[in-house]
């Protein structure tokens, strides 16, 4: 059971505009800062989003991220076929109980 | 071009041990913290250990808490991950991952190399 819930899957058809959320608690989400990746089956997750919001250089502006209160979101417009792949969000998080640097469980995009 | 290339994965058995290598290059690999994450098969990323840029902090997560031991070679730029006692359980593929930012610091992870496989069996 991830600390960090996600759907998961989610699916859209190419062209559309489709969100992924992660929600937490205020020792991940509601105080620290949010990163998303990308995972390809049989190749290295990317970091997509960093600090909630920012994209390092080399990723497109389709992909955006957002935070609010205990939860973050992850939102991709002009969806194109290679966009298939499992998406994770990721945290620092301060309790005991969970650790460290959390990961969310994924959730599918499929581009129908 | 950043690049990082784990090796020594492979098949063992359970109780065995093995140790992973991180090679890096294409940044000052001493100015960057470093972690490891892993994916077992058909599951989510777990978070595994991290280390920080000098080898002066470590972290791990609970369930390879005493059988996994994180170090780092700046001279050799490698990263390291000693596995004892394996448990089928800890049969992922496992990631080396570099911070985003240089300096102090852990988070957040951000390159990711391309894995290396860790299967424990008998």
């Amino acid at each position: 059971q991830s600390v960090l819930t996600q759907p998961p899957s989610v699916s859209a058809a190419p062209g559309q505009k489709v969100t992924i959320s992660c929600s937490g608690s205020s020792s991940n989400i509601g105080n620290n800062y949010v990163s998303w990746y990308q995972h390809l089956p049989g190749t290295a997750p990317k970091l997509l989003i960093y600090d909630s919001n920012k994209r390092p250089s080399g990723i497109p502006d389709r992909f955006s991220g957002s935070k609010s209160g205990t939860s973050a979101t992850l939102g991709i417009t002009g969806l194109q076929t290679g966009d298939e792949a499992d998406y994770y969000c990721g945290t620092w998080d301060s309790s005991l109980s969970a650790g460290f640097w959390v990961f969310g469980g994924g959730t599918k995009l499929t581009v129908l | 071009e950043v690049q990082l290339v784990e090796s020594g994965g492979g098949l063992v058995q359970p109780g065995g041990s093995l140790r992973l290598s991180c090679s890096a290059s294409g940044f000052t690999f001493s100015s960057y913290a470093m972690h490891w994450v892993r994916q077992a098969p058909g599951k989510g990323l777990e978070y595994v250990s991290a280390i920080t840029s000098n080898g002066g902090s470590t972290y791990y997560a609970d369930s390879v808490k005493g059988r996994f031991t994180i170090s780092r070679d700046n001279s050799k730029n490698t990263l390291y991950l000693q596995m004892s006692s394996l448990r089928a359980e800890d049969t992922a593929v496992y990631y080396c991952v570099k911070r985003f930012f240089e300096g102090s610091g852990w988070f957040p992870p951000a390159l990711w190399g391309q894995g290396t496989l860790v299967t424990v069996s008998s």
